[in-house]
């Protein structure tokens, strides 16, 4: 399978800045890549999706304006998150996959705090 | 759209013992089945996964799920568990076109007591 990193793994800020985190594929060209959320104890909830090349597609009460994706390469996807708020502290993990693949591949995920 | 139910939150099992996760699925069509494990401040780890073909499928550290298409289920089995697979498990179900619809069900807490 593919190898996902996310960078930085944990992050602390303070609240009105942005932060932003990376998702690189490290052996695989990844065309499609995903951006989910975890919230303590809870399942992963899909944000977005972001094919290569194209505007993300933002789940459903996810806000597009306060996190910006942007997939320029077959393997670097970056989500910021903007003017960051306490409720925005979360877990956040990564995908990657292909049009050819029949499973995502997932990053270690970044811990993001916002104080 | 596909649906997934996990049917326990916590499942609290004695090492050494055998143990079920339970997953049941809901689709219109044919579908991709996964279980994942998650270990604390970690992203997800594939156990296994079927596709096609045999309903029995075997995956990492010991792990086996069972594919039962009339009862829409993807149980995963361990005959003997260990304080290593104390985690968080995720069964999650796609349809069959490629892996861009990924839906997970709300996880199970596995703690395995000494």
């Amino acid at each position: 399978g593919a190898v996902v990193s996310q960078h930085p793994s944990r992050v602390i800020c303070k609240s009105g800045t942005s932060v932003k985190i990376e998702c690189r594929s490290l052996d695989f060209q990844a065309t499609t890549m995903f951006w989910y959320r975890q919230f303590p104890k809870q399942s992963l909830m899909l944000m977005a999706t972001s094919n290569e090349g194209s505007k993300a597609t933002y789940e459903q009460g996810v806000e597009k304006d306060k996190f910006l994706i942007n997939h320029a390469s077959l393997t670097l996807s970056t989500l910021t998150v903007t003017s960051a708020h306490p409720e925005d502290s979360s877990f956040y993990i990564c995908s990657v996959t292909s049009g050819r693949a029949t499973e995502q591949f997932f990053g270690p995920g970044t811990r993001l705090t916002v104080l | 759209a596909q649906s997934v139910t996990q049917l326990d939150s916590q499942v609290p099992v004695f090492e050494e013992a055998p143990v079920e996760l339970r997953c049941n699925y809901s689709s219109s069509v044919s579908v991709y089945l996964f279980w994942y494990v998650q270990y604390p401040n970690q992203g997800l780890q594939l156990l296994l996964k079927y596709l096609s073909g045999s309903t029995l499928v075997k995956g990492i550290n010991g792990f086996e799920a069972e594919f039962n298409k009339s009862q829409t289920s993807f149980h995963l089995r361990k005959p003997t568990v260990h304080i290593s697979d104390t985690a968080e498990y995720f069964c999650a179900v796609s349809d069959l076109y490629g892996a861009n619809n990924l839906f997970f069900g709300t996880g199970t807490r596995l703690t395995v007591i000494p």
